[in-house]
């Protein structure tokens, strides 16, 4: 079936350091590709998205490319702020209707 | 509503007893899904609806959970003779429900089930 893998947090950055977490999948077809972010006491956000193939999704100076050829998504952004500190999901959705999301990866930036 | 919301925020339960779980999905969005999330885990899927039907219930674990919406609207998830490993946060997520499967889902805070 459809799965999604993320790097391992947690990641610990300084302000203004580069960020990337990985994230690739497995799916039938041509999937659609999300990235969510969990802020502390708070619910699932979307961060951005894309639905085919050399898609860039960006928001929030944050930025993620589908490459289909590497059935990859990686999160970058070049300057974390502390108040990037969340857990980050990647996340697709297949043929059915229902999403596959990774574990998570804890980011904590610190000033 | 603006939002997505579930109640209640939290539940403690004995082991064996019987919950219900709410969620009201953001007016108009005729799906409905609900995930299970467990600490240090991504969500894992339940159930979804397309209108008042279950479309989608690969998801769940066993006959002790079930889910309806009557209405197309609010849906309820129940949990019969509950167990310790059903403790989790249960999150409700609706979209427009538009074909092709691009539109985006949007979350509830969820509700933290714990079971003793």
């Amino acid at each position: 079936g459809d799965s999604v893998t993320q790097m391992e947090g947690p990641v610990t950055l300084s302000e203004e350091a580069f960020l990337t977490i990985n994230c690739t999948y497995t799916a039938t077809g041509y999937p659609s590709l999300f990235w969510y972010v969990q802020y502390p006491g708070e619910g699932l956000q979307l961060l951005l998205k894309a639905t085919k193939a050399d898609d860039k999704g960006s928001n929030k100076g944050f930025e993620a490319t589908y490459r289909k050829e590497t059935t990859s998504f990686h999160l970058e952004k070049g300057s974390v702020q502390v108040s990037d500190s969340a857990v980050y999901f990647c996340a697709l959705r297949g043929y059915g209707q229902n999403f596959v999301f990774g574990p998570g990866t804890r980011l904590s930036v610190l000033p | 509503g603006a939002g997505v919301s579930q109640t209640p925020s939290n539940k403690v339960t004995e082991k064996g007893k019987y919950v219900e779980l709410r969620c009201d999905p953001i007016s108009g969005h005729t799906a409905l899904y609900w995930y299970r999330q467990s600490l240090g885990q991504g969500p894992e899927f339940l159930i979804y609806f397309q209108g008042t039907g279950a479309a989608d219930d690969s998801g769940l674990p066993n006959d002790r959970f079930f889910a309806v919406r009557p209405e197309g609207s609010v849906s309820t998830l129940k949990i019969q003779r509950t167990e310790r490993g059903d403790s989790a946060v249960y999150l409700c997520a609706s979209s427009s429900g538009q074909p092709g499967g691009k539109e985006t889902q949007y979350f509830g805070p969820g509700t933290r089930l714990l079971v003793l």
